[in-house]
């Protein structure tokens, strides 16, 4: 079992809906990122979260620490939203490594 | 541009052959990591340096695999002996190397495919 389990791994939405993306981790964590990769490779950072909640424009994250559970929402969802997103820890206080979820492919159609 | 480089962006390579790969950070970052991505995976850990120091190397980093951060500022990666399960995307990462809030900033990647 990955450390890092991210669901779903494939999602599919019309414009302007709300989306989900789910990631579980087995792991102690100092932090968890939510990562957005467009074809081609690039990775841009979109949160990263110890507790809580961070919202920015659109999107939404959440994590609960005592359940080992992130939420990423977006709202109003747009095609330029399309990306794979990736789910990312930190583990524990000695490491700085990410372990990586293996994304959620997500497109919006118009 | 003041974001993280990588070159190449691109590698064609025979197995068997040495490749050869750069890094340069965000120039106030005294954090540097490298990553590896396979064809519909999330990317894996390799090693990372605080300045010069290599800190902390994954079990992936095979006897082929080599890192260095000889300034503290850019990062090479080589490869030696290709393999065509090396064919990946190798990402690289900086950051300011904070206890908390330590936010990793990425490359636009080099994709090595080795034939």
């Amino acid at each position: 079992k990955n450390e890092v389990e991210q669901s779903p791994q494939n999602l599919t939405a019309q414009e302007g809906e709300f989306i989900t993306i789910n990631c579980s981790y087995s792991v102690g964590i100092s932090a968890l990122h939510w990562l957005q990769q467009h074809p081609g490779g690039g990775i841009v950072s979109l949160f990263m979260l110890s507790s809580g909640k961070k919202k920015h424009g659109r999107l939404i994250a959440t994590i609960n620490i005592q359940e080992k559970h992130s939420s990423l929402h977006i709202t109003a969802s747009h095609p330029r939203d399309s990306a794979v997103y990736i789910c990312a820890v930190r583990g524990g206080h000695n490491t700085d490594k990410l372990i990586f979820g293996t994304g959620t492919r997500l497109q919006v159609f118009p | 541009d003041t974001g993280v480089s990588q070159d190449p962006r691109h590698k064609i390579t025979k197995r068997g052959q040495n490749v050869t790969f750069r890094c340069d950070p965000i120039s106030e970052h005294n954090r540097l990591y490298w990553y590896r991505q396979t064809l519909g995976q999330g990317p894996e850990f390799l090693t990372y340096f605080q300045n010069e120091a290599q800190l902390e190397k994954s079990r992936l980093l095979s006897d082929r695999f080599s890192a260095e951060r000889p300034k503290g500022s850019f990062s090479t990666l080589e490869i030696q002996r290709t393999e065509q399960g090396d064919s990946a995307m190798y990402l690289c990462a900086s950051s300011l190397g904070l206890r908390r809030d330590n936010e990793q900033f990425f490359g636009p990647g080099t994709r090595l495919t080795v034939l």
